[in-house]
Formats: C-alpha cells, sequence, structure tokens
C-alpha cells in the first residue's frame, strides 16, 4: 500500500518567519511529487517534482525532492498571514496516474 | 473562463437513494479524478479517467462509480449512498495525460442520513 507522510500535523509561527514542511513516502513505482495549498476549500497547485535535487522556485516558496531518501520539503521564506492553509503533498505512481495524498500540514501565520 | 464545475455543492440525501454530482471541465484536459476529503484522512481518491470510455480505480472505489462518454464530463455516481459515504467530494482535471498540476473544482459536500 502507497504512503505519504506530512509533518508536522500543525504548525503557528509568527509573521516574517521561516517554514520547513515535510513529506516522506513509500510508494510502488513513484511517477512524481506534487504540492498543493488549501486555503478555504479546493486545492490550488503549487509545485511538481519529477528529478532528485532539482529546486523548484515560485517567489517566497520553494520545494525539493530527494529520490534517493524519499522525501521532499517545501519551504516558505518571510511568512505572512495570507500563506496560512492546509499544505497537501501527493505522489502519482504507477503507469496509470493513481495519486496518493498526505493528510496534510497545517498551517497558521500569526502577527 | 477556465473552470472546472460540480453540482449540486450541497446535498442531503438519504441513505439508499441514488445521487450523481456531475463535474464538467471547459479546458480540453485529459486528465480527470474524483476525491473525497475527510478530517484527519486527508484527501482520497476515488477514481480517475486518462481519456474518453478509461477509468481506473483510486484507493476508495467502493460505493462509487463513474463514466466518461464524453472527455469535459466525468460524473460520479452513488448508487446507494450510505452515511460513511458523507463527505466532501472534488473533482479535479489536468491537461497532462498523467497526474500533474490538477486543477480543482470547488468541492460538493454531501451529506447522507
Amino acid at each position: 500500500e502507497d504512503k505519504v507522510v506530512q509533518s508536522p500535523l500543525s504548525l503557528v509561527v509568527h509573521e516574517g518567519d521561516t517554514v520547513t514542511l515535510n513529506c516522506s513516502y513509500e510508494v510502488t513505482n513513484f511517477r512524481s511529487l506534487l504540492w498543493y495549498k488549501q486555503e478555504k476549500k479546493a486545492p490550488t497547485f503549487l509545485f511538481m517534482l519529477t528529478s532528485s535535487g532539482i529546486e523548484k522556485k515560485s517567489g517566497r516558496l520553494s520545494s525539493i525532492l530527494d529520490k534517493k531518501e524519499l522525501f521532499s520539503i517545501l519551504n516558505i521564506t518571510a511568512t505572512q498571514t495570507g500563506d496560512s492553509a492546509i499544505y497537501l503533498c501527493a505522489v502519482v505512481t504507477g503507469t496509470a496516474s493513481k495519486l496518493t495524498f498526505g493528510t496534510g500540514t497545517r498551517l497558521q501565520v500569526t502577527l | 473562463e477556465a473552470q472546472v464545475t460540480q453540482n449540486p455543492r450541497y446535498l442531503i440525501t438519504v441513505t439508499g437513494k441514488k445521487l450523481t454530482v456531475t463535474c464538467s471541465q471547459n479546458m480540453n484536459h485529459e486528465y480527470m479524478s474524483w476525491y473525497r476529503q475527510d478530517p484527519g484522512l486527508g484527501l482520497r481518491q476515488i477514481y480517475y479517467s486518462m481519456n474518453v470510455e478509461v477509468t481506473d480505480k483510486g484507493d476508495v472505489p467502493e460505493g462509487y462509480k463513474v463514466s466518461r462518454k464524453e472527455k469535459r464530463n466525468f460524473p460520479l455516481i452513488l448508487e446507494s449512498p450510505s452515511p460513511n459515504q458523507t463527505s466532501l467530494y472534488f473533482c479535479a482535471s489536468s491537461p497532462q495525460t498523467l497526474a500533474g498540476e490538477q486543477y480543482f473544482g470547488p468541492g460538493t459536500r454531501l451529506t447522507v442520513t
């Protein structure tokens, strides 16, 4: 059975802090790893990672994948209250695009 | 506007009464998928489709059916809903044949009593 584990489960930080969210996985036939942000309702896409060691960046957010150690991290620098959300990690596996999500990390950024 | 739409957005029904949740995308995407989201369990994939007439089971397909007769539509059918299917349901689509960047619909809150 494919497993995706995110840590921490929840996190409270002050505005301006830097945070690192973790995603580890044990799956068969890995294809790619995805990060999503979920605020009020529907998740929105952040990153797709397929190769080890290549950092993806978008503004204050960045992510990297380690396929040897089977994990990914999502970094957010200079956090803002608008970063408060649930961050979801998902792994795509198999020949036919099955997705397995982690349970998410709930991030709260306070003033 | 490029989007994924779901209907209904909210539904309260009774055990055993067949229902369909519709999902439609206007982006000509190949890949579509259904998920349910429950507290403490995260998002779990129910079914997915890589193209018209091609569907496959996700992690939690029991009690659900899908069809993909047209590229834009991917309805989720609950033939005999039960209370354990009370959940928040999301439909999503992706421009690639393989799952990648997915665009999610607004969600359907289903309560089965």
